[in-house]
């Protein structure tokens, strides 16, 4: 059964502070994504990385730093929370070309920033 | 910037067809995805048009057409368990554009 795993359902962290989201796939793709998803906006692309050490921004990466070390781990980096990154932060993985195969989706991470 | 546009809620009967079209201002991208999602859960991709035409997945069928810059998902013998959240999205290469979803609703 495939898997991506996310480190926290819920989240509540102040301004400034830095947030680590730790996201694990279990199924060797080469692929990792991050997005965010907020009512009415639908989901954005934050960061993306078709192989180990490799990344890409998407549409929104300001704000957001990313890390992959392992294949089956990738983490997003919140260098100094604010409180518009109060959001579902959902990490996503799959094989093949990224823009071409569907990607297997984590639970999901709401992050609330006081 | 791009835009793709979809209906913000439908609702249809059990044992229906529903169709939720998404238009989209954007070029260069490889294709059109469409996702499920329910409620507080989270999105499982249904399905991948590359080509002009229509793809069949069971009671889902998706269609594109490059040249009118559209697409729909239809659904077919409408389901309860069908409630939920569908989006379209198109991807470039590092740029992956999604719609804000259509709620459909199935009443029995």
């Amino acid at each position: 059964d495939v898997k991506v795993t996310q480190s926290s359902r819920y989240l509540v962290k102040r301004t400034g502070e830095k947030v680590f989201l730790e996201c694990v796939q279990d199924m060797d793709h080469e692929n990792m994504f991050w997005y965010r998803q907020d009512p009415g906006l639908g989901l954005r692309l934050i960061y993306f990385s078709y192989d180990v050490k490799m990344k890409e921004k998407g549409d929104i990466p300001e704000g957001y730093s990313v890390s992959r070390e392992k294949k089956e781990r990738f983490s997003l980096i919140l260098e100094s929370a604010s409180t518009n990154q109060t959001s579902m932060y959902l990490c996503a993985s799959s094989s093949g070309p990224p823009a071409v195969k569907g990607e297997f989706f984590g639970p999901g991470t709401r992050l609330t920033v006081l | 910037g791009q835009s793709l546009e979809q209906p913000s809620e439908v609702t249809a009967v059990e044992g229906a067809i529903v169709q939720i079209n998404c238009t989209y201002q954007t070029s260069g991208f490889y294709g059109l995805s469409w996702y499920q999602q329910h409620d507080g859960g989270a999105p499982t991709f249904l399905s991948y048009n590359a080509l002009d035409g229509l793809e069949e997945t069971g009671r889902f069928s998706s269609f594109l057409s490059r040249s009118d810059s559209y697409g729909y998902l239809l659904l077919q013998e409408l389901q309860m368990k069908d409630s939920a959240s569908y989006f379209c999205a198109v991807k470039g290469f590092n740029k992956f554009y999604f719609g804000s979803g259509t709620k459909l609703n199935v009443k029995p």
